[in-house]
């Protein structure tokens, strides 16, 4: 069964760190690009940020708002996908999902979507 | 940053309508467009992908179409499991962007 389990989430002060985790299971994870959403209390999703596939060099990209503050990697090996987040402000509470990107190929010529979720872990930001 | 403004923010609809949700972004992004169903307290699912594919599994009263800047999620008869928030999603540029969504009320 593929699956993605996040784990890490708690509460913070502002200023602080978390780190969290996401582990995968069910599907060859090198192959795919490795995102992390957001969902603040009664918002919109908002998308945080990418690591690319083993065959584009686990590149990232980022959202402005975490930029700077938020770094994603991962272990091909074990199948693990984390989120660093560092200098966190109040506006980062969230729930935050890890999510697996799909391509029409490992190259990835074409992103087609979200194709996979974790159940989210909370993240809440507070003094 | 493309925007993407989903309308309309709610609607209430009937079981066997037919229910559209527009996507409009401010700049042309070819095909890179997906459509999301959230349930309250789940994570979100993939409808549809590269403006009207369908996702594995997902029924055919969802389809999705549209061009350029503006897109179109069809529901074509309303079921009662269908009462979710829909987003779409832009993977055209970075980074990418959801919509606001749009909440269906049965």
């Amino acid at each position: 069964e593929v699956q993605l389990v996040e784990s890490g989430g708690g509460l913070v002060q502002p200023g602080g760190s978390l780190r969290l985790s996401c582990a995968a299971s069910g599907f060859t994870f090198s192959d795919y690009y490795m995102d992390w959403v957001r969902q603040a209390p009664g918002k919109g999703l908002e998308w945080v940020g990418r690591s690319r596939n083993k065959v584009h060099s686990h590149t990232t990209e980022y959202a402005a708002s975490v930029k700077g503050r938020f770094t994603i990697s991962r272990d091909d090996s074990k199948n693990l996908a984390d989120l660093q987040m560092n200098i966190l402000k109040i506006e980062d509470t969230a729930v935050y999902y890890c999510v697996r990107g799909f391509c029409s190929g490992p190259t990835c010529p074409d992103f087609y979507g979200m194709d996979v979720w974790g159940q989210g872990t909370t993240v809440t930001v507070s003094s | 940053a493309i925007q993407m403004t989903q309308s309309p923010s709610s609607l209430s609809a009937s079981v066997g309508d037919r229910v559209t949700i527009t996507c409009r972004a401010s700049q042309a992004i070819r095909n890179d467009l997906g459509w999301y169903q959230q349930k309250p307290g789940k994570a979100p699912k993939l409808l549809i992908y590269a403006v009207s594919s369908l996702q594995n599994g997902v029924p055919s009263r969802f389809s999705g179409s549209g061009s350029g800047t503006d897109f179109t999620l069809t529901i074509s008869s309303l079921q009662p499991e269908d009462f979710a928030t829909y987003y779409c999603l832009q993977d055209y540029n970075y980074p990418q962007t959801f919509g606001q969504g749009t909440k269906v009320e049965i």
